[in-house]
């Protein structure tokens, strides 16, 4: 199985910074990542697909980059309604699609 | 609206059964492969398994084979989820998504979008 490892597990960030969450895979996926936010008690709802492709109607703060077993989302200037949970997810190995542990993004 | 309602959550006890159910509405349902995701209390997200437009492929992560089926009913613009002999780890919320597939360059490039609010199951005694 293909195994996602997202760093940092939590981040402490302020309204305006910008922040990097990072998402490693086990071997390479080619650009098959994808990120998705998780508000409390909320379902997932997808940010990115394909490693860099911002998904209609997602605020353009929002960016994803990488390719191969790599790959970063970045929030350039952090807004209230950022701080969330946020999964990456592989989708190359399509009987088998795993998710990153999560980065829990809270409020300095 | 593209809506995705998941039902039959529930208390049962271990080794018991229990089938979830999600209407989806607001896009052509037969089209689209779907799969089931689930979420732990306080833990991270697991993949549980997927169909195929029209139910001939169906694929399972390791820990469910043999226990869960998914199915759906193409007339009724539904997906299941049976789940029999049940554990206590399998007590999570249970989301159902329209999984998106697009081939750029030839390749298949796929998506979770959108998910329903999910339902949570329960196994205890």
């Amino acid at each position: 199985d293909i195994q996602m490892t997202q760093s940092p597990s939590s981040l402490s960030a302020s309204v305006g910074d910008r922040v990097t969450i990072t998402c490693r895979a086990s071997q390479s996926i080619s650009s098959y990542l994808n990120w998705y936010q998780q508000k409390p008690g909320k379902a997932p709802k997808l940010l990115i697909y394909a490693a860099s492709s911002l998904q209609s109607g997602v605020p353009s703060r929002f960016s994803g980059s990488g390719s191969g077993t790599d790959f970063t989302l970045t929030i350039s200037s952090l807004q209230p309604e950022d701080f969330a949970t946020y999964y990456c997810q592989q989708s190359y190995s399509t009987s088998m699609y795993t998710f990153g542990q999560g980065t829990k993004l809270e409020i300095k | 609206e593209v809506q995705l309602v998941e039902s039959g959550g529930g208390l049962v006890q271990p080794g018991g059964s229990l089938r979830l159910s999600c209407a989806a509405s607001g896009f052509t349902f037969s089209s689209y492969w779907m799969s089931w995701v689930r979420q732990a209390p306080g833990k991270g997200l697991e993949w549980v398994a997927n169909i195929k437009q029209d139910g001939s492929e169906k694929y399972y992560v390791d820990s469910v084979k043999g226990r869960f089926t998914i199915s759906r009913d193409n007339a009724k613009n539904s997906l299941y989820l049976q789940m029999n002999s049940l554990r206590a780890e399998d007590t999570a919320v249970y989301y159902c998504a329209r999984q998106l597939i697009i081939a750029v360059a030839g390749t298949p490039l796929n998506w979770f979008d959108p998910w329903g609010q999910g339902t949570l199951v329960t196994v205890s005694s």
